[in-house]
């Protein structure tokens, strides 16, 4: 069974700038997860998707959002990219409670 | 204080040793409990995941919870260089998908 795919793998952006990164789950994993990776905050969660309805949302600005398409395959955008945006996305498929995390996006903002 | 606290690290032990690692989490509702390990550069992979009071064994590792004391522990027996890597503790708090991490314990096995 294929794992978790994250596109694109690396991005490069600018402040003030916009970007989507996809996340196609395990097939037959219908709940999505995101997470944010910094060296200074570790893993922290953005939000969850269940059956393209946002189950859980983390403690991050209204500039971060996401969704879930039929498919179970989810997006998740980031508006007005500051510096501090910089990090290891994340999306993690579910199964039974248990998470699988994808390869991981790894996004710079200059 | 943070929700899940991990012993600093880095945490250095002979090839052959057991390594011994420790998280704490401050929610006592706390249901389920997941030990990760990242390689550097990698994306954080499962190792064990444990939800009852006592020991769960898996391999070379073996996961402890106490509920009460609310701590969990991760014992890596035999370790080899192939171990040497962060490993994340993570808990799981209302039953749903959302995971607090610690922030890690970074492990090298000397050969």
């Amino acid at each position: 069974k294929a794992g978790v795919t994250q596109t694109p793998r690396y991005l490069i952006k600018t402040r003030g700038q916009q970007v989507t990164l996809s996340c196609s789950p395990i097939s037959g994993h219908r709940s999505v997860s995101w997470y944010q990776q910094t060296p200074g905050q570790g893993l922290q969660f953005l939000f969850e998707y269940f059956s393209e309805t946002q189950r859980n949302k983390g403690n991050f600005p209204g500039r971060f959002s996401g969704r879930q398409f039929s498919n179970s395959r989810s997006e998740m955008n980031v508006s007005t990219l500051e510096l501090g945006d910089s990090a290891l996305y994340l999306c993690a498929s579910h199964s039974h409670n248990e998470q699988f995390f994808g390869p991981g996006t790894r996004l710079t903002v200059l | 204080q943070k929700e899940v606290e991990q012993n600093s690290g880095p945490l250095s032990v002979p090839e052959g040793a057991i390594a011994s690692l420790n998280c704490t989490y401050s929610d006592r509702g706390s249901q389920s409990f997941f030990w990760y390990r990242q390689y550097s550069g990698k994306s954080p992979e499962l190792i064990m995941f444990i939800y009852s009071n006592g020991d769960k064994e898996d391999g070379r590792f073996t996961a402890q919870l106490n509920k009460a004391s609310q701590y969990v522990s991760l014992l890596i027996r035999d370790s080899q260089p192939s171990d040497s890597a962060t490993y994340l503790c993570a808990v799981n708090s209302n039953g749903d998908y959302k995971l607090s991490f610690g922030a890690g314990t970074t492990v090298t096995v000397r050969a």
